[in-house]
């Protein structure tokens, strides 16, 4: 069965600290990864995705298909980057569904 | 481009009714999805079209029903509502559905069941 979890609701920590935000999955077969973000009051939006290998502002991810994990990460966090994060995934084959985890919330304090 | 828009953004109902939301895609995009967003479950996918035509389907009872019209624009139906059916309700399109397309989300409409 696909299912992503992330094992923390709550996340807060002090600007300028790295930040990292965990991400595991259970999928038979190849699957595309995302990381999906909410600020306040704004819709769901792309973060980024394993298949793409960016950088978007100063976060990193990367697929470890040995521990299924898709941990999301940056070096030095800022206020705004205070959100509620998703991560996700799909099959790379056909037509899929995302699968979402329950969400993590990012609080940078100052 | 208009990003994905969604209407209305809030209803009320009562139980025992049924509600149609609506969700006009990116222009071009022929794939929409749906999803149900509440505290204790998240985000939960209920159906994707593509054509006209459901191509995937979640986990919900057949009270929950969609369409897809020539234009790409989608409904979703809900009938004979319940205490549980509040939640919000996200709309989703992409260019062909395909695993690896980004979604891009509407803003949501919240539908709270009285």
């Amino acid at each position: 069965a696909q299912r992503v979890t992330q094992p923390e609701k709550l996340l807060s920590v002090f600007k300028g600290a790295p930040v990292e935000l965990k991400c595991n999955y259970s999928y038979s077969g190849s699957p595309e990864l995302f990381w999906y973000v909410q600020y306040s009051r704004q819709r769901l939006q792309l973060l980024l995705r394993h298949i793409s290998r960016e950088s978007i502002k100063g976060f990193t991810a990367d697929l470890n298909k040995g521990e299924t994990s898709f941990h999301l990460k940056k070096p030095f966090a800022q206020e705004e980057d205070s959100a509620m994060y998703y991560c996700a995934l799909s099959g790379v084959s056909g037509s899929e569904k995302l699968v979402f985890g329950k969400g993590t919330k990012l609080t940078v304090n100052p | 481009k208009a990003g994905v828009t969604q209407t209305p953004r809030y209803l009320i109902k009562t139980r025992g009714q049924q509600v149609t939301l609506s969700c006009s895609p990116i222009s071009g995009h022929r794939s929409v999805s749906w999803y149900q967003q509440t505290p204790g479950q998240g985000l939960q996918f209920l159906f994707e079209y593509f054509s006209e035509t459901q191509r995937n389907k979640g986990n919900f009872p057949g009270r929950f029903s969609g369409r897809q019209f020539s234009n790409s624009r989608s409904e979703m139906n809900v009938s004979t509502l319940e205490l549980g059916d509040s939640a919000l309700y996200l709309c989703a399109s992409s260019l062909e559905g395909w695993g690896t397309d980004t979604q891009y989300f509407g803003p949501g409409t919240r539908l709270t069941v009285l």
